[in-house]
């Protein structure tokens, strides 16, 4: 079974353009959640979709947005990219997202480096 | 506010020693427990999770305990061994969706040859 994928793996981009990640998680899984990793700040939950609707959303600015497709591929989206945004990005899958045994599953990341 | 807090930050050992690594979190009312490995400039991958009514979990050389009076968890790696070196880190789940999940900042393991 295929793990969870993100494209691009590495990404520069200048301040104030925008940039969309994708994500397809584990065939099966319906539940696909967004993390920002920086050394600073370490993990920090973006937002989680379940059934193409957002489910959850941390505490980040509305330049931060995501969607989710019927096949459950999800992007997430960044716009007017500030110097601040240069992080890790994980995409997580689950099945339903919901049991409490349930394990996340983590894919490589999209390593994005703002100038 | 609920946080989780991980100790040391880093830690160096020579190998086929046995080490605990800590975690500790603000509010006693998780779900679930998860620690993780992350290697080098990589995704992370799930090591053991624990539900709020168990107090332990083993895989392999692996076990991870669960205090939620205390608010303590621990990760104990036995005969450590180089390919142990990574970050560790701990999540917890505090309901709503299991994903949404708070980590620790995570302990840096070196194993020594």
């Amino acid at each position: 079974k295929a793990g969870v994928t993100q494209t691009p793996r590495y990404l520069i981009k200048t301040r104030g353009q925008q940039v969309t990640l994708s994500c397809s998680p584990i065939s099966g899984h319906r539940s696909v959640s967004w993390y920002q990793q920086t050394p600073g700040q370490g993990l920090q939950f973006l937002f989680e979709y379940f059934s193409e609707t957002q489910r959850n959303k941390g505490n980040f600015p509305g330049r931060f947005s995501g969607r989710q497709f019927s096949n459950s591929r999800s992007e997430m989206n960044v716009s007017t990219l500030e110097l601040g945004d240069s992080a890790l990005y994980l995409c997580a899958s689950s099945v339903t997202g919901t049991g409490w045994e349930e394990t996340q599953y983590f894919g490589p990341g999209t390593r994005l480096l703002v100038l | 506010k609920q946080e989780v807090t991980q100790i040391p930050a880093a830690l160096s050992v020579p190998e086929g020693e046995n080490l605990v690594l800590n975690c500790s979190f603000t509010d006693s009312a998780i779900y679930n427990l998860q620690w993780f490995r992350q290697d080098p400039g990589k995704g992370l991958t799930s090591l053991l999770l624990i539900q709020s009514s168990q107090r332990e979990q083993t895989s392999g050389r692996l076990n991870a305990s669960l205090d939620k009076s205390s608010g303590r968890s621990t990760l104990y790696i036995a005969a450590s061994q180089p390919g142990d070196s990574a970050t560790y880190l701990c999540a917890a789940n505090y309901g709503g969706s299991q994903g949404n999940l708070i980590f620790g900042k995570g302990t840096k393991l070196s194993v020594k040859p």
